[in-house]
C-alpha cells in the first residue's frame, strides 16, 4: 500500500524557514516524480513544485520561484522542500502527492499524504 | 498565466445527474483530472487524462474534454457525493488548479 507522510509543519515568523519533508513507502521511490501542493485555509488547491524520480529536474509555481527548493533523498524514500523567506500568504497545508499510475510529474495525482500545516505570523 | 474556470457551485437533485464544468483556453488540447474533496481530508483523483477512472472510483463518474471546456459528469448523485471538485491541467511546465465548484446534493 502506497503511503506518503508529510511532517515538520508548524509556526513560523515571517521572514522565517522551514523545511518539510515527506515520507514515502510502499512503491519504489526512485521511479516517481513527485509534487508538492498546498492549499490555504478555506481556499482551493495550488501547485507548489514538482521534481523528477531522480531529482534531476525541478519545477515551480511563480508564487515559490527564488524561495522554496524542492529536493529527495532516494536512498532515505523521502521528499523534502526548504521554504524561506516566508510570508503570510504561504500558510496552508501541504500536501505532497504523486501519480502512482505514470510515474510522471506531467499527470494527474492519485496519491497523496494527509498534509501538514504551515502558518506563517508575524 | 493559464487560468481554469470553474463554477463556484453546482446542486444537484438526489438521484439526477450533475455537470462542473472547468473551462479555459483551448483546454481540449490538454489532458484534465478531476479531484474530489471532502472536508478535512485530502483530495481523490476521480477523473484522470479527461475520461479515465482510477480503480476504486464509481462508473457514476465520467469526464469529457472539448473546445474550451472539459466537464466532470456525475450520474445518479448520492449524498455522499458532496464535496469540493477540482480539475486540474499542466501549463508550461506548471501545474494549474481551477478554483474549485461545491457540489451540493439536494
Amino acid at each position: 500500500e502506497v503511503q506518503l507522510l508529510e511532517s515538520g509543519g508548524g509556526l513560523v515568523q515571517t521572514g522565517g524557514s522551514l523545511r518539510l519533508s515527506c515520507a514515502a513507502s510502499g512503491f519504489t521511490f526512485s521511479d516517481y516524480a513527485m509534487s508538492w501542493v498546498r492549499q490555504a485555509p478555506g481556499k482551493g488547491l495550488e501547485w507548489v513544485s514538482a521534481i523528477s524520480g531522480s531529482g534531476g529536474s525541478t519545477y515551480y509555481a511563480d508564487s515559490v520561484k527564488g524561495r522554496f527548493t524542492i529536493s529527495r533523498d532516494n536512498s532515505k524514500n523521502t521528499l523534502y522542500v526548504q521554504m524561506n523567506s516566508l510570508r503570510a500568504e504561504d500558510t496552508a497545508v501541504y500536501y505532497c502527492a504523486n501519480s502512482g499510475y505514470s510515474g510522471s510529474w506531467y499527470d494527474g495525482f492519485d496519491h497523496w499524504g494527509q498534509g501538514t500545516l504551515v502558518t506563517v505570523s508575524s | 498565466s493559464y487560468e481554469l474556470t470553474q463554477p463556484l457551485s453546482v446542486s444537484v437533485a438526489l438521484g439526477q445527474t450533475a455537470r462542473i464544468t472547468c473551462g479555459g483556453n483551448n483546454i481540449g488540447s490538454k489532458n484534465v483530472h478531476w479531484y474530489q474533496q471532502k472536508p478535512g481530508q485530502a483530495p481523490v483523483l476521480v477523473i484522470y487524462r479527461d475520461y479515465n477512472r482510477p480503480s476504486g472510483i464509481p462508473e457514476r463518474f465520467s469526464g469529457s474534454n472539448s473546445g474550451n471546456t472539459a466537464t466532470l459528469t456525475i450520474s445518479r448523485a448520492q449524498a455522499g457525493d458532496e464535496a469540493d471538485y477540482y480539475c486540474h491541467v499542466w501549463d508550461s511546465s506548471t501545474g494549474v488548479f481551477g478554483g474549485g465548484a461545491k457540489l451540493t446534493v439536494l
